[in-house]
């Protein structure tokens, strides 16, 4: 039974490029969340996908943008990166967004981006 | 909005020591869940438990136990007879089950474990 799987595992890039990030949820889940962890603290919640739309979303600016397939996989956009964007992506996914906000999210390894 | 707070940055203790990870937290909303995460050095946080918060029963899983306390607001993690395996980051995080906090977890700064042979 495959986790979470996050491609890529390492990424460089450097100011003002843009970037994606890949998610593939765990089977059985249909639900996406994203997370950026700095350096030293703890994940802050990006956003959530459900059925192909945005439910959820934290507090980060338009440049952070998002899309759920059919196949309930996902991806994260930034453009115009900035130094402060260096961090470990992580995806989280969850079974069924309308359950309740008890559902436990299961995560993967994260993408761990670079900004030069 | 909610907050969760680990007081404890590191804490280093020796193998077969019991140590506890504190976790206090702040939520507006009635009914709202717990969670507990483990970080090892390859990154992929391991979901350990959620409590519910209409549940005040402690629980015990094997060496793991914890202890959700209502009125102080705080879920406190223990681990009996630590092993050098234990050594981890440990993440408190909680939801809410209704508005802005539906679905979406909210993380404490985390507490390094350091456990020495």
């Amino acid at each position: 039974d495959a986790g979470v799987t996050q491609s890529p595992t390492h990424l460089i890039k450097t100011r003002g490029q843009q970037v994606t990030l890949r998610c593939s949820p765990k089977s059985g889940h249909d639900t996406v969340s994203w997370y950026q962890q700095a350096l030293g603290q703890g994940p802050q919640f990006i956003f959530q996908y459900y059925e192909e739309e945005e439910r959820q979303r934290g507090n980060f600016p338009d440049r952070f943008s998002g899309h759920q397939f059919p196949n309930y996989s996902s991806e994260l956009n930034v453009n115009a990166l900035l130094l402060g964007d260096s961090a470990l992506y992580l995806c989280a996914s969850s079974s069924t967004w309308g359950a309740g906000g008890n559902q436990p999210q299961h995560f993967g390894d994260g993408t761990r981006l670079s900004i030069l | 909005a909610q907050k969760v707070t680990q007081a404890q940055t590191e804490i280093s203790v020796v193998e077969k020591e019991d140590v506890t990870l504190d976790c206090v937290y702040e939520t507006r909303d009635t009914t709202y869940y717990l969670f507990w995460y483990k970080q090892p050095p390859s990154g992929e946080l391991v979901f350990l438990i959620r409590r519910n918060s209409f549940d005040e029963q402690n629980e015990i899983s094997g060496r793991y136990s914890w202890n959700f306390q209502k009125s102080t607001s705080s879920f406190n993690f223990t681990i009996t007879a630590s092993q050098v395996v234990d050594s981890a980051v440990y993440f408190c995080a909680l939801s809410g089950d209704g508005g802005t906090s539906y679905g979406k977890l909210t993380f404490g700064q985390g507490t390094i474990l350091t456990v020495h042979p």
